[in-house]
């Protein structure tokens, strides 16, 4: 099984300051997404990256996607209090096909 | 289409007994997802639907789950003689068959077992 490891685990931050989310894995993914999840909900997709070295950017989120297809950050800028929540990653592809394998998340807390 | 529908939203069964959650999945998609979340975890895969075929089922799922999706339509997702352990978020997705789609995900049900 494709494991994908997030870090940190827990990020408790100050209205306006940057942070980035690491998700890192031995194993080469087809594609790579990024949830976010809210407290009683299901994640909500942000975005999917699929080719090594892509750079997207959404708003105040830039999500990148290793060159090897291994890895992948998201950095916020100014964060705010909405932005509260579980960020999770997600790879498809090798042992993982046809399905999403998702980090254990990470818990952002931005304070106002 | 409204989305992805589960019910109930919350579930508090005994040890031992049985319970089944529907999914509703949109209707344009062919592909449907069953993964099991614990406080603060991400999801875990269990088991996936392409139309009515169940395609993969997780091998750490134990024999006491069961899913299934007649008619490619709604699915449902039984846990027979249910224990503490089961205790989790069971979440619903569905998604277009092309890999690149990302899921669409339901609001869960919460199962507590006491």
């Amino acid at each position: 099984t494709q494991l994908l490891e997030q870090s940190p685990q827990f990020l408790s931050i100050q209205e306006g300051e940057n942070l980035t989310v690491y998700c890192n894995s031995s194993s080469v993914f087809s594609s790579l997404q990024w949830y976010r999840q809210e407290p009683g909900e299901g994640p909500v997709l942000l975005v999917t990256v699929v080719t090594g070295g892509e750079v997207k950017k959404l708003k105040r989120l830039t999500f990148q996607f290793g060159d090897a297809r291994k890895d992948s950050s998201l950095h916020i800028t100014a964060a705010q209090p909405g932005d509260t929540g579980l960020y999770l990653c997600a790879g498809e592809g090798g042992t993982s096909y046809g399905k999403l394998t998702f980090g254990q998340g990470t818990i952002l807390t931005v304070h106002p | 289409d409204t989305g992805v529908s589960q019910d109930p939203r919350h579930k508090i069964t005994k040890r031992g007994q049985n319970v089944t959650f529907r999914c509703d999945p949109i209707s344009e998609h062919n592909r449907l997802y069953w993964y099991r979340q614990t406080l603060g975890q991400g999801p875990e895969f269990l088991t996936y639907f392409q139309n009515e075929a169940q395609l993969e089922k997780s091998r750490l799922l134990s024999d006491r789950f069961s899913a299934e999706r007649p008619k490619g339509s709604f699915s449902t997702l039984e846990i027979q003689r249910t224990e503490q352990g089961d205790s989790a978020m069971y979440l619903c997705a569905s998604s277009l068959e092309f890999r690149y789609y990302g899921y669409t995900f339901g609001s869960g049900t919460r199962l507590t077992v006491v």
